[in-house]
């Protein structure tokens, strides 16, 4: 199975800063890497697909970047409403599996 | 707009059985992929199973393989997924979700999710 390693678990930033959270494969995975949003109590949202690729909808203040076993997703200036956790998924090859998340906290 | 909408949870006792589903609309459903993910109170987002657009192709998580079984029907655009044997470990809410266009294991809409609770 293709372990996803997210850093870091947690981060706490300040409203108007930018934010940039690592993702890396265990393998190499082309650019077959999501990136979703969870908010506490809500579905997850998908916000990047294809490692860059911004899902219908989402603002350009989130970028995604990476090929092969590393990967980004970055925040820019960051609201209220961006604090939350994020999940990166590798759509390789099954398992599919997910990264272990990193909550974004208010600072 | 895509809809996603799950129902079919619930108490079960360990053991037991449960068929959940999930109603689609806003899109041609029997086009799709359709993929349910899972996740336990407070922890991650775990795939538990996938089926192709015709329902020809299933996938399964090794936790799961043996006692889930995924099913679609496309002329009522719903999916289902059984589950048997439950575990207190299978209590999650269980989201369904629908696949990227041309990639299968991609999710681009996510469901609301509905509560399995496996407990005596």
């Amino acid at each position: 199975d293709i372990q996803m390693t997210q850093s870091p678990s947690s981060l706490s930033a300040s409203v108007g800063d930018r934010v940039t959270i690592t993702c890396r494969a265990s393998q190499g995975i082309s650019n077959y890497l999501a990136w979703f949003q969870q908010k506490p109590g809500k579905a997850p949202k998908s916000l990047i697909y294809a490692a860059s690729s911004l899902q219908s909808g989402v603002p350009s203040k989130f970028s995604g970047s990476g090929s092969g076993t590393d990967f980004t997703l970055t925040i820019s200036s960051l609201q209220p409403e961006d604090f939350a956790t994020y999940y990166c998924q590798q759509y390789s090859t099954y398992p599919i599996t997910f990264g272990q998340g990193t909550r974004l906290e208010i600072k | 707009e895509v809809q996603l909408v799950e129902s079919g949870g619930g108490l079960v006792e360990p053991g037991g059985s449960l068929r959940l589903s999930c109603a689609a609309s806003g899109f041609p459903f029997s086009n799709y992929a359709m993929t349910w993910v899972r996740q336990a109170p407070g922890k991650g987002l775990e795939w538990v199973s996938t089926i192709s657009s015709s329902g020809g192709s299933t996938y399964y998580a090794d936790s799961v393989k043996g006692r889930f079984t995924i099913s679609r029907d496309n002329s009522k655009n719903t999916l289902f997924l059984l589950i048997n044997s439950l575990r207190v470990e299978d209590t999650a809410l269980f989201y369904c979700a629908k696949s990227l266009v041309g990639a299968t294991r991609g999710i681009d809409y996510w469901g609301q999710g509905t509560l399995v609770t496996v407990s005596s």
